[in-house]
């Protein structure tokens, strides 16, 4: 079965611009979650979508922002780019909501700024 | 702030040899899981802890997970080439269960 896909892999973008990625999470996983890594901070949560709810969030400014579509396809914003959101952000898909079920990365969306 | 600590963070070692990475914490988990990340792909779960105490094996890799839920560690046995990544812990907090608070990493490198 197909796994986790972000779309796209690459992207570089110039500061104050803004940014929507993609996420397209295993078929029949209703949960999709958003993080960030980068070498100084490692991998940090961004929030989790269920149902088309946000379930979690974690500690980011208002500038990063997400949905969730019926079809659990998910969507991240980030607004206003800023230098320091250059990282690889990664998407995990799971069948339900919590870790008990165990998440399925995806490749990851690597976005520069410049 | 990180709350889960590895070590070491870089293993550089040969094929054939035992390898032990920890992960700690002054935070008690719900869960704990496991993952390797090679360059240019996400993290891929190897294992999930969930009872304290619990040893679990995969292969010639085990899993243990601290009485206290506090602390994990990671033993690989013989190691091959291609175990070579980066190895994270994560843990899940009551609460919070579906929010991953993520180890610093371990860089395993395994030459022949």
């Amino acid at each position: 079965k197909a796994g986790v896909t972000q779309t796209p892999r690459y992207l570089i973008k110039t500061r104050g611009q803004q940014v929507t990625l993609s996420c397209s999470p295993i078929s029949g996983h209703r949960s999709v979650s958003w993080y960030q890594q980068t070498p100084g901070q490692g991998l940090q949560f961004l929030f989790e979508y269920f149902s088309e709810t946000q379930r979690n969030k974690g500690n980011f400014p208002g500038r990063f922002s997400g949905r969730q579509f019926s079809n659990s396809r998910s969507e991240m914003n980030v607004s206003t780019l800023e230098l320091g959101d250059s990282a690889l952000y990664l998407c995990a898909s799971s069948l339900a909501a919590g870790v008990d079920y165990g998440y399925t990365f995806g490749s990851g969306t690597r976005l520069t700024v410049v | 702030t990180q709350l889960l600590e590895q070590s070491p963070q870089f293993l550089s070692i040969q094929e054939g040899e035992n390898l032990t990475v920890y992960c700690n914490s002054s935070s008690v988990f719900s869960s704990l899981q496991w993952y390797r990340q090679e360059p240019g792909e996400g993290p891929v779960l190897l294992v999930t802890v969930v009872t304290g105490g619990e040893v679990k094996k995969l292969k010639r890799l085990t899993f243990q997970f601290g009485d206290a839920r506090k602390d994990s560690s990671l033993h690989i046995t013989a190691a091959q080439p291609g175990d070579t990544g980066l190895y994270l812990c994560a843990g899940a907090r009551t609460g919070t269960a579906s929010k991953l608070t993520f180890g610093t990493g371990t860089r395993l490198q395994v030459t022949l």
